[in-house]
């Protein structure tokens, strides 16, 4: 099975500054089929991105996804106060579908 | 909109078994393919099961290795519900468990496996917790 390594495994940023979130495959990503997704605690997670590049619907321009192959990238561009949480990236591409462990981007 | 109820979550011994359930509503439930993910303390998520919409007699089922001979998945599409089966539960089970709708992206032909589905999942629950504990 594909293996997804994030890092960092927390992110200390300030409200109005760049995140960006790296999530990287043991092998290549059939078609892109990279998404990522925001938890937060006693919420329904969220779809931010799929397709690595593709917005989900409702989802702030802010938030963009990149790459292709075994390097994938979350970047917001404006941290909003709401955007600290945990992040999750999946791939699809392949049997079965695994997630990374996870990026912690909390407040500086 | 798209809502998401998942329900029948607590506290269960070890060997136990305990049936999840999902209410879905805002889509038409019996054209999607619908899946469960859990999320345990300190862990990252982990895809459990999906399955197929449709008549019952076609369903495409495929389950993690982790929970497979253990969880079944099984849905009733007159009453736009989800359902998560499991038995024989362990410590290492106790998670948040969230029901999802499944945006189905491509089906393969595995060798030994036969087809399989993936997709992402677009839509989510809030979650039930399952506490596997003596």
């Amino acid at each position: 099975e594909i293996v997804l390594t994030q890092s960092p495994g927390t992110l200390s940023l300030s409200p109005g500054e760049r995140g960006t979130l790296s999530c990287r495959a043991s092998q290549s990503v059939s078609s892109n089929f990279l998404a990522w997704y925001q938890v937060k605690p006693g919420q329904a997670p969220r779809l931010l991105i799929y397709g690595a590049s593709r917005r989900a619907t409702g989802i702030p321009d802010r938030f963009s996804g990149s790459g292709s192959g075994t390097d994938f990238t979350l970047t917001i561009s404006r941290l909003e106060p709401e955007d600290f949480a945990l992040y999750y990236c999946q791939q699809y591409g392949s049997s079965p579908s695994t997630f990374g462990q996870g990026t912690k981007l909390e407040i500086k | 909109q798209v809502q998401l109820v998942e329900s029948g979550g607590g506290l269960v011994k070890p060997g136990g078994s305990l049936r999840l359930s999902c209410e879905a509503s805002g889509f038409t439930f019996s054209d999607y393919y619908m899946t469960w993910i859990r999320h345990a303390p300190g862990k990252g998520l982990e895809w459990l099961s999906y399955i197929s919409g449709g008549s019952s007699g076609s369903r495409f089922i495929n389950y993690a290795d982790s929970v497979k001979g253990r969880f079944t998945i099984s849905r009733d599409n007159a009453k736009n519900s989800l359902y998560l089966l499991m038995n024989s539960l362990r410590g290492e089970d106790t998670a948040v468990y969230f029901c999802a709708r499944f945006h189905l992206a491509v089906t393969s032909f595995y060798e030994g496996r036969g087809y399989l589905s993936q997709g992402y999942f677009d839509y989510w629950g809030q979650g039930t917790l399952v506490t596997v504990s003596s």
